[in-house]
Formats: C-alpha cells, structure tokens, sequence
C-alpha cells in the first residue's frame, strides 16, 4: 500500500535558521503530495500541494518541489521563525484510487528557539 | 475559505459508554468527509471515508458497529464512538474534501475524546 516516511522526528533550530525536513513516498500511480502544519490544539492545516513531476508548492516561505524521479517531497525554508514551531506532515492522496483518501508521514516536530 | 467545525472540542466518557461527535463544513460543500484518530504519539488512523452517492468505507480495525456514522448532507456529518474504552481515546479529526476532482482535505479542530 501507499506510504510516507519523514525522516526527523524531531527538528530543532534558532530562529533564522535554514530548514529541511525529508518527505519520502511510495505509492501506485502518481499521487497529489501535501504538506501539512498542525499547532498545538488545533486540526492540521494545508500548507500547499503539488501534483505533477517538478511542480513547486509553496506558502508562508515553506516550499518543497515533487521528484518523482527520487520520490521525495522535501519541505524546506530559507529563515525560520519562533512561530514555525509546530508539527508538519507530509502526506500523499493516490488520485488514481481517487478514494479521497490521505495517508500521512508520522510528523516531525518543529521547535524554534529564539 | 474552506472552514471546518467540530462539535465538542473535548469530552470525558466514562468506560463502556457512548459519545457523539459532529462536523461541520461552512462556506463549501463536502463531497467526502474522512473520519480520522490521532493517537497521543501523533500518528493518524483513518477510520472511514464518506464519499456523497456511496456507502461509507471503513478500514480494516473499524467498523460500523463500533463508530457508526451519519453523513446526512453535503455540509454536516457525524459519528459516534460507542462503548468506549481507553483505547478508543485521542483526537478526532474530520477532514472534508471539496469535490471529486480535488484531492486536498480540510481539516476540523477535532474532538478530543478522553476515557475514564
């Protein structure tokens, strides 16, 4: 079946620091890939998606490029804020299951020291 | 923008007891809403899959005799957690998807469910 691996399970930085949190996949097909932030308290909020080969999302500063070719979603950002602090999920949704059904990566834990 | 409600934010059941929890979709209609847990170690468990015009698909370790859901119109869907035990406790997320051809779910709060 479909899968979603985040290599970091935790991630911690000071404030202006680069950010890259690895986002590996393996499905059937060729999946939409999302990026995910939830805060503490609250229900996970899209970031941005990609689906197409080289196709770049982007939002709030955070980007990650589709690679089919090394199947990786990889979320980075240039200066990272306090506010950033969160959890991020990468996840994949198989359109040609079209089930509407999204299978997530188990999250990396952001903290953003000041 | 897409909004999603859901209705309590938090409860407390007592064991073997049944508790009810609702979504809602504000601003867009639901053409499929996904019944998530999220266990305290953060991972998500879909639960079942409501797609408008067809039956409602559980996973494999959920079934409808356990958390049976209602998914009345395009906008508002429920389900309840019956017999609750301390397993059965974490988040629940409902996430609504916008139409057929879009892949994106949007996410509710979620109810927190604790099990005494």
């Amino acid at each position: 079946g479909d899968s979603v691996t985040q290599t970091e399970g935790q991630v911690a930085l000071s404030e202006e620091d680069f950010l890259t949190i690895h986002c590996n996949y393996s499905a059937s097909g060729y999946p939409t890939l999302f990026w995910y932030v939830q805060y503490p308290g609250e229900g996970p909020q899209l970031l941005f998606r990609a689906s197409r080969d080289k196709e770049k999302g982007s939002s709030r500063g955070f980007e990650a490029t589709y690679d089919k070719g090394t199947t990786s979603f990889h979320l980075r950002k240039a200066s990272v804020q306090e506010s950033d602090s969160a959890v991020y999920y990468c996840a994949l949704s198989d359109p040609g299951a079209n089930t509407g059904k999204l299978t997530f990566g188990h999250g990396t834990i952001l903290r953003v020291h000041p | 923008g897409a909004l999603v409600y859901q209705y309590p934010r938090r409860t407390i059941c007592k064991s073997g007891t049944s508790m009810r929890m609702e979504c809602q979709a504000v601003g867009f209609q639901a053409t499929s809403v996904a019944w998530y847990r999220q266990s305290p170690q953060k991972t998500f468990e879909l639960i079942a899959l409501s797609t408008v015009n067809s039956a409602i698909k559980y996973e494999q370790n959920f079934t409808q005799e356990k958390f049976p859901i209602s998914h009345p119109n395009l906008s508002f869907s429920s389900m309840t957690v019956l017999n609750a035990y301390l397993e059965d406790r974490g988040l629940y997320l409902c996430g609504a998807r916008l139409g057929l051809g879009t892949y994106e779910q949007y996410f509710g709060p979620g109810t927190r469910l604790t099990v005494l």
